[in-house]
């Protein structure tokens, strides 16, 4: 049982490439998220899906996209990449009932030059 | 967008001290969580509280959910070396989890 695993570990982008975030869990969890931590500014919420089939917006969702492919998987692409969206990301999940426990990934550092 | 106040934001402590830290909002909450992350990894979850007022314990670690819901407590008895990290409290609402910024722990000998 990996729990939530995400790929690249590490990953350098030039301003204006693009590239995907992996995730994936294997605890049958409904719901599914995706944040970014900067120093000093905590966790924060890009995109959420709920259950398979929907996404949602978050605090922070300019600048990314999310596809819920499955029940086991949600990526997060970045179009354009900038400066700005240089910051680890996180993917979480929860089984989607009452009580609100998110697991974490083990995170993606990503910058962006 | 809005994140929960945390406080003290970072503590220097010696080994077998107790340590407390504090979490507040000017929200309403339906859960408080307590999470701690060590360098290079995700958070992990300690201790979950659903009601107003509940105690809560695990191990060393003993939390509360303040009767007014906007605020939370976490309390580290005994403090060793593998208690550095930071810790976050986050407040649930729904599903989503609003983060507070972080209490950065550490414990010399």
């Amino acid at each position: 049982n990996a729990g939530v695993t995400q790929t690249p570990k590490f990953q350098v982008l030039k301003t204006g490439q693009s590239m995907t975030l992996q995730c994936a869990q294997d605890m049958n969890h409904n719901s599914m998220y995706w944040y970014r931590q900067d120093p000093g500014m905590g966790l924060r919420l890009i995109y959420y899906s709920a259950s398979e089939g929907t996404t949602d917006k978050g605090e922070v969702p300019n600048g990314y996209n999310v596809s819920r492919l499955n029940k086991r998987e949600f990526s997060l692409r970045l179009e354009s990449a900038a400066p700005s969206q240089t910051s680890v990301y996180f993917c979480a999940s929860n089984p989607g009932l009452v009580k609100n426990e998110q697991f974490f990934g083990p995170g993606t550092r990503l910058t962006v030059l | 967008g809005q994140q929960l106040n945390q406080s003290p934001q970072s503590m220097f402590i010696q080994e077998g001290e107790d340590v407390s830290m504090n979490c507040t909002s000017s929200s309403i909450f339906n859960t408080w969580l307590w999470y701690k992350q060590e360098p290079g990894e995700g958070p992990v979850l300690l201790i979950a509280l659903y009601k107003a007022g509940e105690l809560t314990s695990n191990g060393r670690l003993t939390a509360q959910f303040g009767i007014t819901r906007k605020d939370s407590f976490l309390n580290i008895s005994a403090s060793i070396p593998s208690d550095v990290g930071i810790y976050f409290c986050a407040g649930s609402t729904a599903s989503k989890l609003t983060f507070g910024t972080g209490t950065r722990l550490q414990v010399t000998l």
